[in-house]
């Protein structure tokens, strides 16, 4: 399995600021995926990011305000923008396949105040 | 009814028992299905994936019914390390996860 570091680990930050979260992979994968875990939840897929095209956002989630890049095949950014408090949350990055075999990073905690 | 749904326990079991969780899906036409453990704090892990024909590594056990449509994962001599929440995943063309079932294994 690939081993997948995100930065930053943890953040807090005050609402309407924006948030920028990486995800780096230790080889080249064709799918990455971006998800929320809101306290006592479960995952939540917020978008599929391929390279060399838009990512795919799920029902719910918006480009605006989850931009997210993907320049080459082991790197993907995922924007938090205009924070609310509603958007504390750990998000984490993913690669796999689309058929439900995942590999997760270690996760972003983020706190908006 | 919700599209995976799982008993969120928690599920306080002795060490050296059994534990048996199931998960229910709502789509019949889900196609793959998988276990996944969390530890506090911590990401989800891959722990098993869950075949028609069901699937065996060591102490865990995963089955599908899809007449009934749910999966189960057992769990035999059950060791403290094994205290964690574990997650359904299934796949009826996008990936669903479940809440997550909580276990605690008592000393």
């Amino acid at each position: 399995s690939a081993v997948i570091s995100q930065k930053p680990s943890r953040d807090i930050c005050q609402r309407g600021t924006s948030l920028t979260i990486q995800c780096q992979v230790d080889s080249q994968v064709t799918m990455m995926f971006w998800y929320r875990q809101q306290p006592g939840q479960s995952l939540t897929l917020i978008a599929t990011a391929n390279q060399g095209s838009e990512a795919t956002y799920e029902s719910g989630f918006v480009i605006d305000k989850f931009p997210i890049s993907r320049p080459n095949l082991t790197f993907s950014t995922l924007t938090v923008s205009n924070m609310s408090p509603e958007d504390s949350s750990i998000y984490l990055c993913s690669v796999g396949t689309g058929e439900g075999e995942q590999y997760f990073g270690p996760g972003t905690r983020l706190t908006v105040t | 009814r919700k599209e995976v749904e799982q008993d969120p326990g928690p599920f306080n079991v002795p060490e050296g028992a059994t534990v048996a969780f199931n998960c229910t899906y709502s789509n019949s036409a889900s196609q793959s299905f998988f276990w996944y453990r969390q530890d506090c704090r911590k990401e989800p892990k891959l722990l098993m994936s869950v075949y028609s024909s069901g699937n065996e590594d060591g102490r865990f056990t995963a089955q599908l019914n899809r007449a009934s449509q749910y999966i189960s994962l057992l769990i035999r001599d059950s060791k403290l390390s094994d205290s964690a929440t574990y997650l359904c995943v299934v796949t009826p063309g996008k990936i669903i996860f479940g809440k997550g079932t909580r276990l605690h294994i008592l000393p």
